[in-house]
């Protein structure tokens, strides 16, 4: 177990709808990361974010967006959803954003698109 | 940017027999970390092992240990008395340094481990 809690842990939605993914980081993490693992895309950052301000942007669509609030948790909110969104949905945090702290990943959001 | 090639898409060696698996990276920056990650089939990125472009040792890990080859852009893993629980996907990641805490993935190896 790492100490990262992602929820829910498997999500069915239609086209067009919108969803938040949910993630807890470890206790005392300040530092907040999400990534995608797709068939086609495989895994992709996201987004990072570092007690509560964004810090780093990766290929994240406009559809997409993310927040980091007062208490460190993190929600990805996905809208507009398209089929091709259906992935996993990984948070991962570290004890700052700083290069080389040790990323530790939740167990992943399983996001189906029908 | 970076980039990080796994050319082995799927692997298979017999429990107790050693495997190694491959990695190279492409990149400008002399100060960087690498690092393995281990995905089972409960589908968790479980942190293997991590190396320090600067530090010229290999890493090790108990039965986990990397072959690091600065000049060559190489970063293989060796696992030693494979065990069945070491079934799963291996993904070698790339890390800048001093440029926030992004990892670059590489497209995977599955490790199967044979009874």
């Amino acid at each position: 177990d790492s100490g990262v809690t992602q929820t829910p842990k498997h999500l069915i939605t239609a086209t067009g709808q919108r969803v938040t993914l949910r993630c807890s980081p470890r206790s005392g993490d300040l530092s907040v990361y999400w990534y995608q693992q797709s068939l086609d895309q495989g895994l992709q950052f996201l987004i990072q974010y570092y007690n509560g301000e964004e810090r780093a942007k990766g290929n994240i669509l406009e559809r997409f967006s993310a927040q980091q609030f007062p208490d460190l948790h993190s929600e990805l909110n996905l809208s507009s959803l398209e089929l091709g969104d259906s992935a996993l949905y990984f948070c991962a945090s570290s004890a700052r954003g700083n290069s080389g702290n040790t990323i530790y990943f939740g167990e992943g959001s399983w996001l189906t698109v029908v | 940017a970076q980039t990080v090639t796994q050319s082995q898409p799927e692997m298979s060696v017999q429990e107790a027999e050693t495997v190694t698996l491959s990695c190279t990276y492409d990149t400008s920056e002399s100060n960087y970390y690498l690092f393995w990650y281990k995905q089972p089939p409960s589908r968790q990125m479980i942190l293997v092992i991590r190396q320090e472009a600067y530090k010229q040792q290999n890493a090790t890990e108990n039965r986990f240990s990397v072959n690091f080859q600065k000049a060559a852009k190489s970063f293989s893993l060796k696992i030693s008395d494979s065990q069945l629980g070491d079934t799963a996907m291996y993904f070698c990641a790339f890390m800048k340094r001093n440029a926030g805490n992004m990892l670059t993935f590489g497209g995977g190896t599955r490790l199967m481990v044979k009874p």
